[in-house]
């Protein structure tokens, strides 16, 4: 199993770009989440999915959307990319199990900069 | 959005020196509550996801414990070394809330020689 996929792995794009941040997994979990990590801001929920056709926002969702039409997938859009959205980008995904007590897999992460 | 606090920000020890770390977080409206270890320039990986109060899980040099009760976990390393070397994360879950973790911003934690 390739685990949790996400492409690129770096990007630079200017103010006003629009981009997706693919993500995959293999694993055939349900749960699947999208983080961004700032320095002193610890990892934040942006957007997240409990199943095929089914997204929610999480703490940060301003500026992204995101759809998941299969459960291997799960496409973070950044619409007009902005400065305030360079960041490091983590997909992560859980299987289904206990509601919050399943462990979450990572991917390796997008590193994004906007100018 | 949970309130989550993680003690201290950052540490340093020498090789060999045992250490812990504290996630304190809302006591009520608890369910689970996840450690992660994130290396630099890595992806985070789990350690350990407790839901019981009084629950004690171990992995190696790292166990950790959890209150609920009073809303905290410690998690412990014994004998530390340089691969100890990363960012510890807790992130708690109310019930319902799947996938929707809410993290600390983590110790960091540094081992040298």
């Amino acid at each position: 199993n390739a685990g949790v996929t996400q492409t690129p792995k770096f990007q630079v794009l200017k103010t006003g770009q629009s981009m997706t941040l693919q993500c995959a997994q293999d694993m055939n979990h349900e749960y699947m989440s999208w983080y961004r990590q700032d320095p002193g801001m610890g990892l934040r929920l942006i957007h997240y999915s409990v199943g095929a056709g089914i997204t929610d926002q999480g703490e940060v969702p301003n500026g992204y959307n995101v759809s998941r039409s299969t459960t291997e997938d799960f496409p973070l859009r950044l619409l007009s990319a902005a400065p305030s959205q360079t960041s490091v980008y983590f997909c992560a995904s859980s299987g289904r199990g206990l509601a919050g007590a399943d462990t979450q897999y990572f991917g390796p992460g997008t590193r994004l900069t906007v100018l | 959005i949970l309130n989550v606090e993680q003690s201290p920000q950052s540490l340093h020890v020498q090789e060999g020196d045992s250490t812990n770390f504290t996630c304190s977080f809302p006591s009520s409206n608890f369910y689970a509550l996840h450690w992660y270890r994130w290396e630099t320039a890595k992806s985070p990986e789990a350690l350990f996801v407790m839901t019981l109060n009084g629950d004690e899980k171990k992995k190696g040099r790292i166990s950790a414990t959890l209150n609920t009760k009073e809303g905290y976990s410690y998690l412990y390393i014994k004998g530390s070394q340089p691969e100890d070397s990363a960012t510890y994360l807790c992130a708690p879950t109310p019930p319902g809330t799947a996938s929707k973790l809410t993290f600390g911003t983590g110790t960091r934690l540094q081992v040298t020689l």
